[in-house]
């Protein structure tokens, strides 16, 4: 059974870090790209960065270059983001997800519970 | 970045088709494939993927659900619609980065 649980969220302060990790289990996490997607309160889906199953490219939204890092270990089966700079506007919901191809530019066909993330002062 | 339009919200009796619609701003074919996906999302729920590549069926999802659709106009129906599939859905795109999805169709009961 495929498994992606994500930790790491919380409150932070704006212009602080954070940093999420997402463990995955029940596929061979070495041969699938992976993504984070997120979900502000009330509003719809919003992708933010992805990743090759190698890790070797990596792809960003607009709003979170520079600022965002998204890396993978695929001896621990694991994600990540680091997130800098944090600001309001990245208040949400991040969800860990599994794409269906080895570099992206496909569906994501497995979701982890999604964890939280409030910038606040 | 290639925009995705839904209507937000669609209201349907119990047992009778739904219609879902979504219509990009650029057309996202390539080589005979469509980068169109469709997800279902209930409150305080991750998504679900329920069509992938715009017509095929993800793993364990019934076939009530299908997905048509090419170029820049795509449809998940439902039929018939069962209480358990009231829900958000979301289209999303997949040809060209950034990927991005539709604002969601909330599917509602008359």
């Amino acid at each position: 059974e495929v498994q992606l649980v994500e930790s790491g969220g919380g409150l932070v302060q704006p212009g602080r870090s954070m940093k999420l990790s997402c463990a995955a289990s029940g596929f061979t996490f070495s041969s699938f790209a992976m993504a984070w997607v997120r979900q502000a309160p009330t509003k719809g889906l919003e992708w933010v960065a992805s990743i090759s199953y190698d890790g070797g490219n990596t792809y960003y939204r607009d709003s979170v270059k520079g600022r965002f890092t998204i890396s993978r270990d695929n001896a621990k089966s694991s994600l990540y983001l680091q997130m800098d700079s944090l600001r309001s506007e990245d208040t949400s919901t991040y969800y860990c997800a599994k794409d269906t191809g080895y570099y992206g530019y496909t569906a994501f066909d497995y979701w982890g519970q999604g964890v939280m993330v409030t910038v606040s002062s | 970045d290639i925009v995705l339009t839904q209507s937000p919200a669609l209201a349907v009796s119990l047992e009778q088709r739904a219609t879902i619609s979504c219509k990009t701003s650029q057309n996202v074919d390539n080589y005979g494939i469509s980068y169109m996906h469709w997800y279902q999302q209930k409150p305080g729920q991750q998504p679900k993927l329920l069509i992938y590549e715009g017509s095929n069926l993800a793993s364990g999802i019934p076939a009530r659900f299908s997905g048509s659709g090419s170029g820049t106009d795509f449809t998940l129906t439902i039929d018939p619609v069962e209480a358990d599939d009231i829900a958000t859905y979301y289209c999303q795109q997949s040809k060209d980065y950034p990927p991005t999805f539709g604002g969601g169709t909330k599917l509602e009961l008359k």
